[in-house]
């Protein structure tokens, strides 16, 4: 099946911890993308990669790494320097690039909650 | 920078009633358009999207939204509305240029009441 696959589903982790979030797709894309949902604020862009070895931040990448060092794979670590980790983390893909005209998709979300 | 704006954060409408939620978004060039749909313990779908052509675009499940270039809006519609449609609704922006991020807005909680 193609898609895209978040793992864990859900994951706890002690203040103070670093904790990395796995997010492989077997679509194809050059682009992928990491999202944090809270509610009532929708979904805020994290980091995102055009291509592999390259990657930009997003709106509220602060507390957060990531690395592209395979098409598929786009992994991003929370921090301890993350002031509010809690929340639900979405992964996504797409072809990517100005001249294309496809949508993102997106994984199943992994929870994250810091005790 | 781009951002996108969805007014209504909270709807909650009768089965058969009309719907139509606010997507408004701010970039001076060139975009894409997406609406996505959130259903209970289900991951984000898409709806509809919108690149060229035709401003009026038919989705899934008998939804369509409007491209409204001189507005910078692309609102989303429905005639009428089922308990099934009851999901939280995001619009998203896709900047066509180097970057494409892909920006969504804040959400609209939408219930549909039997």
């Amino acid at each position: 099946d193609g898609g895209i696959t978040q793992s864990p589903k859900y994951l706890f982790r002690k203040e103070g911890q670093n904790v990395t979030l796995s997010c492989e797709q077997n679509l194809n894309h050059d682009a992928m993308y990491w999202y944090r949902q809270d509610p009532g604020q929708g979904l805020r862009l994290i980091y995102y990669s055009q291509i592999v070895n390259d990657f930009q931040k997003g709106d509220i990448a602060e507390g957060y790494s990531v690395s592209r060092e395979k098409k598929e794979s786009f992994p991003l670590t929370v921090t301890s320097a993350q002031k509010n980790p809690t929340a639900f983390y979405l992964c996504a893909s797409s072809t990517g690039g100005p001249n294309s005209n496809t949508e993102a998709f997106f994984g199943q979300g992994t929870r994250l909650t810091v005790v | 920078a781009q951002s996108v704006s969805q007014h209504n954060h909270h709807v909650i409408l009768s089965e058969a009633a009309s719907l139509e939620l606010g997507c408004n978004y701010s970039y001076g060039g060139t975009v894409n358009l997406f609406w996505y749909v959130q259903y209970p313990g289900q991951h984000l779908q898409l709806l509809l999207k919108y690149f060229s052509g035709d401003p009026l675009v038919k989705g899934i499940k008998g939804f369509e939204a409007e491209f409204i270039k001189s507005k910078f809006s692309f609102n989303l519609r429905k005639p009428s509305v089922q308990w099934s449609d009851t999901a939280e609704y995001f619009c998203a922006v896709n900047a066509m240029d180097s970057s494409y991020k892909l920006i969504f807005g804040s959400g609209t909680r939408l219930l549909v009441r039997p």
